[in-house]
């Protein structure tokens, strides 16, 4: 059973970088989308961006050029920096995977997620 | 970018009753629209993917149909556990991919 698991600091200053990881167990990395989505405290889910495991990404355009995102298919692992943060960047970050190899599709797989907090 | 309309935005529902929830896109998605229940302090769970395919294990007492721009999801003989916030998501058109702003369903 696949599982997926956030990591990273829970504490970023203002205008420094936010930077996450997101860890894939108990089955593949490979042919997949994998996608980070955040969620503000009491509000809605805003896709971020995704990659695939040839590197390939999509970025959310709201974030304007703020986000990169990378792979390690040796570690299972792929991760997010969100350059140049501002409280509003403060929210509840999920790692995600699209339901199908290879294929736009919704998300099945969801890590717990994990608070970022942007304060000094 | 495709706008994603739910209502209502709170439902409020006796136990065992049915709830129908509403979700609209700015333009057309075709049947790429999923939808999640996400309850406090949990991740959002797939229900319903390609407008009317339930996900793996979710019950029949959950259905989606629609397509194009507009979508419903059905919630027959609400129980305790369903009780949460449901969300649309369409994944037709990128970026980005776009979430309806949700629906909470509540203990009438």
């Amino acid at each position: 059973q696949v599982q997926v698991q956030e990591s990273g600091p829970g504490l970023v200053k203002p205008s420094e970088t936010l930077s996450l990881t997101c860890t894939v167990s108990g089955g593949s990395i490979s042919d997949y989308y994998w996608s980070w989505i955040r969620q503000p405290a009491g509000r809605g889910l805003e896709w971020i961006g995704r990659m695939f495991t040839s590197g390939r990404t999509n970025y959310n355009p709201s974030l304007k050029g703020r986000v990169t995102m990378s792979i390690d298919t040796s570690k299972k692992q792929f991760s997010l920096k969100l350059r140049s943060v501002t409280a509003a960047d403060t929210a509840v970050y999920f790692c995600a995977r699209e339901l199908s190899p290879m294929t736009d599709d919704a998300f099945d797989i969801w890590g717990l997620g994990t608070m970022v907090t942007v304060s000094s | 970018e495709i706008v994603m309309t739910q209502s209502p935005a709170t439902l409020s529902v006796s136990p065992g009753e049915r709830a129908t929830l509403s979700c609209r896109a700015s333009q057309s998605v075709s049947n790429n629209l999923a939808w999640y229940q996400q309850k406090p302090g949990q991740a959002p769970k797939l229900l319903i993917y390609g407008a009317s395919t339930r996900a793996t294990g979710i019950p029949a007492k959950f259905s989606g149909s629609g397509s194009g721009t507009e979508f419903t999801l059905t919630i027959s003989s609400l129980q305790s556990e369903d009780f949460a916030v449901y969300y649309c998501q369409q994944y037709n058109d990128w970026p980005p991919w776009t979430f309806g702003q949700g629906t909470k369903v509540e203990i009438k």
